[in-house]
């Protein structure tokens, strides 16, 4: 069956450090691959996707995410973190039927 | 941002009135889905549409249904609604064609009292 985990429930980043997001999947095929973040109150945004090809994926707000078939993950990167990056992170994993199964989340807070 | 609206966004019901929420895009995407968000939980997939009239159950979809007669036009009804429906729904759209991601709606927070 297919499932998507997000070790972290919460994490705390100092303002100008790195992240590392962390999500492992389980998928019996090649899986399609999401990351999305959701501000308070607000719809989920797509970060990047993962469908082939390059296994280091870039994405928007300088977010980038590698994929590694050998220990089924898809972490979330990004080199220097800004109070506007905190919110919850979600991973997900596409199937077939275009269905998406998605992790719990990562709830990010930044401080200054 | 991809054209998908929701309505309405906030709604406040007693426990046993039908509750129906609205999905509704200007994409001309073919698939359109329906989750609920709940703490601990992430997102659940209640039902989706893969095509007018076509629909088919996600993973939490006791208590739900589902229509679709037109391709801008997902609802999600719920029958009677319980306090344990008490959550956030979101609408979500994908091409699945040439492309495969989903977007979402804005959310619908739905109250049973």
């Amino acid at each position: 069956a297919q499932s998507v985990t997000q070790p972290d429930i919460h994490i705390t980043v100092s303002e100008g450090a790195s992240l590392e997001l962390r999500c492992n999947y389980s998928y019996g095929a090649t899986p399609y691959l999401f990351w999305y973040v959701q501000s308070p109150g607000q719809g989920l945004q797509l970060l990047l996707k993962y469908f082939s090809g390059d296994t280091l994926v870039q994405g928007i707000k300088g977010f980038e995410a590698e994929f590694k078939r050998s220990q089924s993950s898809f972490n979330l990167r990004k080199p220097s973190v800004h109070w506007s990056d905190a919110a919850e992170y979600f991973c997900a994993v596409g199937a077939t039927g275009n269905q998406f199964y998605f992790g719990t989340g990562t709830s990010l807070t930044v401080i200054p | 941002d991809a054209g998908i609206t929701q309505s309405p966004r906030h709604k406040v019901t007693e426990t046993g009135t039908p509750v129906t929420l609205r999905c509704h895009q200007t994409e001309n995407h073919r698939y359109m889905y329906w989750y609920r968000q709940d703490p601990g939980h992430g997102l659940r997939l209640i039902h989706y549409s893969y095509g007018v009239k076509d629909t088919d159950k996600g993973e939490v979809s006791d208590g739900y249904s589902v229509s679709r007669s037109k391709t801008e036009d997902f609802l999600l009804t719920l029958e009677s609604a319980t306090s344990s429906q008490t959550s956030v729904y979101f609408c979500a759209i994908s091409d699945g064609r040439t492309s495969y991601e989903q977007y979402f709606g804005p959310g619908t927070r739905l109250t049973v009292t």
